[in-house]
């Protein structure tokens, strides 16, 4: 099944502990791109990757890290997580850089930072 | 750089009614793609709907369908005979060709903040 694979799904963690949340993708897709939720803000970008070794930033990159060393997974890296990245993430991917046709999305992954 | 605008935070209608949410954008682009997306208390985002801007026949998908106005920049999502099931988030994006995507900044995927739409049965 083609899928967008997001882990964990639910995290809980304290101010200064580094994390990552998993994104893998099993379609070959050659796009891939972070998301935050927030109530009232929609969804906002956080880093996008064009393909394996190529990532840009989006609207809100601060506190984040990614990497793309593989096509299928495209990491989120918080090296020190504060508060303020309290969110619902999601990774989305696309069969390449012109996405018109459907943007894939995860699960999402609820992130509790106390 | 681009705005999406949901101006409804939340909508309620009765079951079987039908229902319009409303969305405008601002672009200085002549091209571009606009998206109505779905999410359930499940949290899936679900694509509803998409219009390309260069056409000017409205997209329809069953019982949604939307009424594009290029020149005032508003795409609304009409739904019609309301379901249970379409109570959930929808959002609206934006997203600009890939010819004028540019690094340093978001790839051309803007959303707006959302409406709840809630259908009572």
């Amino acid at each position: 099944e083609a899928q967008v694979t997001q882990n964990p799904r639910y995290l809980i963690t304290v101010t200064g502990k580094k994390l990552t949340v998993t994104c893998s993708q099993n379609m070959n897709h050659e796009y891939m791109s972070w998301y935050r939720q927030d109530p009232g803000l929609g969804l906002r970008q956080i880093y996008y990757s064009m393909n394996v070794e190529v990532t840009d930033k989006g609207d809100v990159p601060e506190g984040y890290k990614v990497s793309r060393k593989e096509k299928r997974n495209f990491p989120l890296i918080l090296e020190s997580p504060s508060p303020n990245q309290t969110s619902l993430y999601f990774c989305a991917s696309s069969p390449n850089r012109g996405f018109v046709e459907k943007l894939f999305f995860g699960s999402g992954t609820q992130l509790s930072v106390l | 750089a681009q705005t999406v605008t949901q101006s409804q935070p939340e909508m309620s209608v009765q079951e079987a009614e039908t229902v319009t949410l409303s969305c405008t954008y601002d672009t200085s682009e002549s091209n571009y793609y606009l998206f109505w997306y779905k999410q359930p208390p499940s949290r899936q985002m679900i694509l509803v709907i998409r219009q390309e801007a260069y056409k000017q026949q409205n997209a329809t998908e069953n019982r949604f369908s939307v009424n594009f106005q290029k020149a005032a920049k508003s795409f609304s999502l009409k739904i019609s005979d309301s379901q249970l099931g379409d109570t959930a988030m929808y959002f609206c994006a934006f997203m600009k060709p890939f010819s004028v995507w540019g690094g340093g900044g978001a790839d051309g995927l803007t959303f707006g903040k959302g409406t709840h739409l809630i259908i009572q049965p």
